[in-house]
Order: C-alpha cells, then sequence, then structure tokens
C-alpha cells in the first residue's frame, strides 16, 4: 500500500545549485503535507508544510509546490548546503485520523 | 528547546523475549505516537494513544504489543514476545493537538535487533 511514493532513493547536488525533491501520492483524500528531516540516528524533524488549498508554501530557502491535478508535490532547497545532506521524508496524514503516511525517502547529499 | 527523548538507544534480545522501549514525550503534549522503521524500509506508524487509550492502531500492531503511560511523563511499548521481524527503528512521536495535520515531534529512535 504505496500511498506516498519517493521514487528517488537518491540524489546528489552540488553546494549553492538547487535541490528538488519529488513526492507523488495516490489518495486523492489527502489534503496536508509534510516534508520530514532525517539525519543519522536522529528522529525525523518537521521541515515544512502544505495544505491543499494552497500550492506553494515557502519558509526560507524551503520551497514546497503541490499539484493536486498531478497529485504531485516537490520540495526545493535553494541554495542547498552541505549540512542539507540527510533523507527527506513525504507524508500525509492519513484522512481523518492521527497517522502519517510516509514516504520511502530520498537521501540527499551534497557536495562542495 | 523541548524535545522527545528515547531509552535505550540500541536493545539487543533473543526471539521470545519481552522488551520495553520507554518514551519521555514533550512535556505539554497531549498526543503520542509510536512509529517503527524496518531497515531499508519506509516509516509506518503503530499506535496513537491519547487520554490513557488507545485512540488508533495499525495491522502492524497485534496482541503482541501494548503501550502505557505509566506515569506523567512517561510513554512506553512493549513487546511481549519478540519475532525476529520485529528488529526495527522504533520512534515514539508526541503533539500538542490531535491529527498529524500538526507537527508530531519525533524522538531519535531506539534500534531493537531481535537474534
Amino acid at each position: 500500500d504505496q500511498q506516498v511514493k519517493q521514487n528517488s532513493p537518491s540524489l546528489s547536488v552540488q553546494e549553492g545549485r538547487i535541490s528538488i525533491l519529488n513526492c507523488d501520492y495516490t489518495n486523492s483524500m489527502f489534503d496536508y503535507f509534510l516534508w520530514y528531516k532525517k539525519y543519522p540516528a536522529e528522529g525525523p524533524t518537521f521541515l515544512i508544510s502544505i495544505s491543499s488549498i494552497k500550492d506553494k508554501n515557502e519558509d526560507g530557502r524551503f520551497t514546497v509546490f503541490l499539484n493536486k491535478s498531478a497529485k504531485h508535490l516537490s520540495l526545493h532547497i535553494v541554495p542547498s548546503q552541505p549540512g542539507d545532506s540527510a533523507v527527506y521524508f513525504c507524508a500525509a496524514p492519513s484522512y481523518n485520523t492521527d497517522k502519517l503516511i510516509f514516504g520511502t525517502g530520498t537521501r540527499l547529499q551534497v557536495f562542495p | 528547546e523541548p524535545e522527545v527523548t528515547q531509552t535505550p538507544s540500541h536493545q539487543v534480545t533473543q526471539m521470545g523475549q519481552e522488551v520495553i522501549l520507554r518514551c519521555v514525550p514533550i512535556s505539554n503534549h497531549l498526543y503520542f505516537y509510536w512509529y517503527r522503521q524496518i531497515l531499508g524500509q519506509k516509516v509506518e506508524f503503530l499506535v496513537s494513544f491519547y487520554n490513557n487509550e488507545i485512540s488508533e492502531k495499525s495491522e502492524i500492531f497485534d496482541d503482541q504489543f501494548s503501550v502505557e503511560r505509566p506515569d506523567g511523563s512517561n510513554f512506553t511499548l512493549k513487546i511481549r514476545s519478540t519475532k525476529l521481524e520485529d528488529s526495527a527503528m522504533y520512534f515514539c512521536a508526541s503533539s500538542g493537538v490531535a491529527g498529524g495535520f500538526n507537527e508530531q515531534f519525533f524522538g531519535p529512535g531506539t534500534r531493537l535487533t531481535v537474534l
């Protein structure tokens, strides 16, 4: 049951360039999405979210775009920094419940 | 900054043994969760807990699993008779209000290894 999918297991980007992480979902009932960042030996840390009433949400270097018709969202990091190297998870709350449904994650490596 | 803490960081146990994973949620939070991540797989929801009872559980959370809030600060996950397939990272999370719409704060995780 892959309601939230991240098809790229890894991404390598040069410092200063843009990182684009993608996420697709299948459940049209999802109306809120979150991105979490995870460093090794740590738990996921909330990064940014977006409601389905918006198509864009920006917080500093991080912007999330939502395309509801395509059931697709993306996280843009610009400029990328070496400290951004981590695993990024897309997640969505299951309709009318507490639980978060996570994607499989994308490992981002930002090199100098 | 307040944070969720978990102990131990790594637990090794023999198959069939009972384990208790411990969590201290953020002090003013009311909603508590357990998730797990098997190596190489995605983070999966196990259970949510509010007002001293389970509010939702997944199909993974069978009779071998139980949760408890024994005092005002700890939140525990017990696995009664561990199986090899229980080996995973277990994450505790808490939030101040209900719903995944609000940020769930995660602990650093406990790595459970069942031999």
